[in-house]
């Protein structure tokens, strides 16, 4: 079993329409949970970091960690053709180990 | 503050050339982690390493393969006599310590020919 789980997709939206991005993961140790962006060609990008369990808003997004659960997650609200890219869901550990999920392509439709 | 620099951006190697791919964190940052990303994948780790020490190199293939981050200058990834299978794009991340996320570059595309 990996470590973290993450559905690559394709997922293909109207422009407008509130998209949910899913991780699992299954080390209960994981403190630092982020999600990055990355466009074709470019490094990730990131755009959300949370620590421990709870939400966290930044403009049209929302991080949300469900520790209990095992489970990560962001929404994007109003989305935007240029918010096509890929998502990558990370966790980190307490000895400095990055995880990382394999990302979902997000395709935005105007 | 600039963000994490990786130099080259491109680099082109011929089957049994050395590869060097510089990495200069952000200010602060003494954590530097490498990955490889082939096209249409995720980011495979490859070493994580503080100044002057390697910390974790399992994801580092045994041979021709190292790395290293010393007190002064960029952190190095070093592939030598490169083959097909090593074109790729190899991205650093460095983390400052006590902050729990870390930055990533623009990475380096490798292509040898």
């Amino acid at each position: 079993q990996k470590e973290v789980e993450q559905d690559p997709g394709p997922l293909s939206v109207p422009e407008g329409a509130i998209v949910s991005l899913n991780c699992t993961y299954s080390n209960s140790a994981f403190q630092y949970f982020m999600w990055y962006r990355q466009y074709s060609r470019k490094g990730p990008e990131l755009l959300m970091y949370t620590y421990s369990s709870g939400n966290k808003e930044d403009g049209r997004f929302t991080a949300q960690v469900d520790k209990s659960s095992k489970y990560i997650s962001l929404f994007i609200r109003d989305s935007q053709p240029s918010d096509s890219a890929t998502y990558l869901c990370a966790m980190r550990n307490n000895f400095n180990k990055f995880y990382f999920g394999s990302g979902t392509k997000l395709n935005v439709k105007p | 503050n600039a963000g994490v620099m990786q130099n080259p951006r491109h680099l082109v190697r011929r089957r049994g050339q050395e590869a060097r791919l510089r990495c200069s964190p952000m200010k602060g940052h003494s954590h530097v982690y490498w990955y490889r990303q082939l096209p249409e994948e995720g980011l495979k780790f490859m070493v994580y390493l503080q100044k002057e020490n390697i910390i974790d190199e399992s994801g580092m293939p045994k041979e021709r393969f190292s790395a290293e981050f010393p007190k002064e200058g960029p952190s190095i990834l070093r592939i030598q006599q490169v083959v097909r299978g090593d074109s790729a794009a190899y991205f650093c991340a460095s983390l400052i310590t006590g902050a729990g996320e870390a930055f990533f570059g623009q990475g380096t595309r490798l292509t040898v020919v």
